[in-house]
C-alpha cells in the first residue's frame, strides 16, 4: 500500500479534461514539493510537473498541477489517445527521509 | 544535454547479487543541486523508489531493501551504482536511474527530471 493514494484508473473521451488526485499527509505532500510523472509502456518515465505546478520545458500546457494542504491534483485538458499511460505523483517523506510514489493511475482515453 | 544509461546483467539466479551501473553523460554527478536515484517497476506494479546518493556520498534508501542494498558513486567515472544481494523473484523489475533536482535553498527535492531508459532484470528460481 502506497504512502500516497491515487485512484487506480480514470477515463475520458478525446478532447475532454481529466483530473488525477494524490492524497498524502503532513509529512509528505503537506511539507514538500509534489511532482508528477507519465509512464508509457517500454519508455522511461517523464517528468510532467515539478514544484507542485511548474512544467519542464517541452511539456505542453495541457498538463497542469496544483496542491492544497496534503493533497495534489494533476489536470490534463484536450485529451489525446497518446496520453494513455500510467501517471504517478511523487514527493519526499520528511519523517522517514525517503522518496515516495503514489500507486499510479491508469488513464484510458475512450 | 544530460543523459543517463543503465547497464548490468539482465538475468540472474535466486540468491545471486545484482550489480547495476548508471553512466551519466553531458553533466557532472558532483553537484549539490542534485542527487542520483534508483527506481524500479516490477511487472504489473507501480514505480518503487529504491534509494539515492548525494554528491557528498550520503545515501537514503527504502527500509524494505536496506539490509541487502548498497548505493555508491564514482565521480571520476561520472557513474553511480546499485548492488542488491540475495536476490529473489520479487526483485524482477525494470530498473531505472534518475536525477533528482533540488531546491538548494531549503534542501527539498523538486522532482526527478532526467531518467535513463531502464534495464530489465529477471531473477530465475
Amino acid at each position: 500500500q502506497s504512502v500516497l493514494t491515487q485512484p487506480p484508473s480514470v477515463s475520458a473521451a478525446p478532447g475532454q479534461k481529466v483530473t488525477i488526485s494524490c492524497s498524502g499527509s503532513s509529512s509528505t505532500i503537506g511539507s514538500n514539493y509534489v511532482s508528477w510523472y507519465q509512464h508509457l509502456p517500454e519508455t522511461a518515465p517523464r517528468l510532467l510537473i515539478y514544484d507542485n505546478n511548474r512544467r519542464p520545458s517541452g511539456i505542453p500546457d495541457r498538463f497542469s498541477g496544483s496542491k492544497s494542504g496534503t493533497s495534489a491534483t494533476l489536470g490534463i485538458t484536450g485529451l489525446q489517445t497518446g496520453d494513455e499511460a500510467d501517471y504517478y505523483c511523487g514527493t519526499w517523506d520528511k519523517s522517514l527521509n525517503i522518496w515516495v510514489f503514489g500507486g499510479g493511475t491508469k488513464l484510458t482515453v475512450l | 544535454q544530460l543523459q543517463l544509461r543503465e547497464s548490468g546483467p539482465g538475468l540472474l539466479k535466486a540468491s545471486e547479487t545484482l550489480s547495476l551501473t548508471c553512466t551519466v553523460s553531458g553533466g557532472s554527478i558532483s553537484s549539490n543541486a542534485y542527487s542520483w536515484a534508483w527506481i524500479r517497476r516490477p511487472p504489473g506494479k507501480g514505480l518503487e523508489w529504491i534509494g539515492s546518493i548525494f554528491y557528498s556520498g550520503d545515501t537514503h534508501d527504502t527500509a524494505s531493501l536496506r539490509s541487502r542494498l548498497t548505493i555508491s558513486a564514482d565521480p571520476s567515472k561520472n557513474q553511480f551504482s546499485l548492488t542488491l544481494t540475495s536476490v529473489t523473484a520479487a526483485d524482477t523489475a525494470v530498473y531505472y536511474c534518475a536525477r533528482t533536482y533540488y531546491d538548494t535553498v531549503i534542501g527539498l527535492p523538486y522532482g526527478m527530471d532526467v531518467w535513463g531508459q531502464g534495464t530489465t532484470v529477471t531473477v530465475s528460481s
